[in-house]
């Protein structure tokens, strides 16, 4: 089946700049990206996520930007915080598929 | 309130012994997953059901069965646990809304550990 790709897989930041995580899809059929955060020794829990008819959507600080014409997605961090250390996941549309995950790290 | 729960959370067993993972949900969702997961690793498909008497492979399948009588209990059978499969095992749920992919939600997991 199609996979999605996802980087990078460690990300360390200063707390207070932004992070970027990027998600490649292949299958042009696709019309849901959802982003996922699993903190650790949690669950994974959905955090945003984006309908192909639409190329953007913030809540807060956080923003998912779709890109069709290229088939990635990103997941956007604005502002970040020590909570926001965990790992992320994106998903392919139908769901059966994540991406590899990426760790996410806040340096205070 | 809805939600999704696994039981047991926490397994220490021998080799060779069959082992019945539960997952119940109440959030009336006809999807739902077993994923295998490492901590903080990646997410790995086992079994799938779109509804009742339906079960598809992932991944993972060849050494796990499941099985879907009721819209709300996906329980994930091992037949014979090995050290290989000392991991998480992770349930989820989701609606099936007209063909459009939807949340899936997690359960807390259950903590295998095969000696």
């Amino acid at each position: 089946g199609e996979n999605v790709e996802q980087h990078p897989s460690t990300l360390s930041v200063q707390e207070g700049d932004s992070a970027v995580i990027k998600c490649t899809y292949s299958d042009s059929a696709s019309n849901y990206f959802p982003w996922y955060k699993q903190e650790l020794g949690k669950r994974p829990q959905l955090i945003i996520d984006i309908r192909s008819n639409v190329g953007e959507k913030k809540d807060q600080r956080i923003a998912v930007t779709l890109n069709k014409t290229a088939k990635h997605f990103s997941l956007h961090i604005t502002e970040t915080q020590p909570e926001d250390s965990a790992v992320y996941f994106c998903a392919r549309t139908d769901g059966l598929t994540f991406g590899k995950g990426t760790h996410l790290i806040i340096q205070p | 309130e809805a939600d999704i729960y696994q039981t047991p959370r926490y397994l220490v067993i021998g080799t060779g012994k069959k082992i019945t993972l539960e997952c119940s949900q109440t959030m009336g969702h006809d999807k739902m997953y077993w994923y295998q997961q490492d901590p903080g690793m990646e997410l790995h498909l086992i079994h799938y059901s779109y509804g009742v008497n339906s079960t598809e492979k992932g991944d993972l399948s060849s050494e796990s069965t499941v099985s879907r009588i009721r819209t709300e209990h996906f329980p994930l059978t091992l037949e014979s646990a090995r050290p290989s499969h000392t991991s998480q095992y992770l349930c989820a749920s989701s609606e099936a809304a007209g063909g459009y992919q939807e949340t899936q939600y997690f359960g807390p997991g259950t903590r295998l550990l095969v000696l």
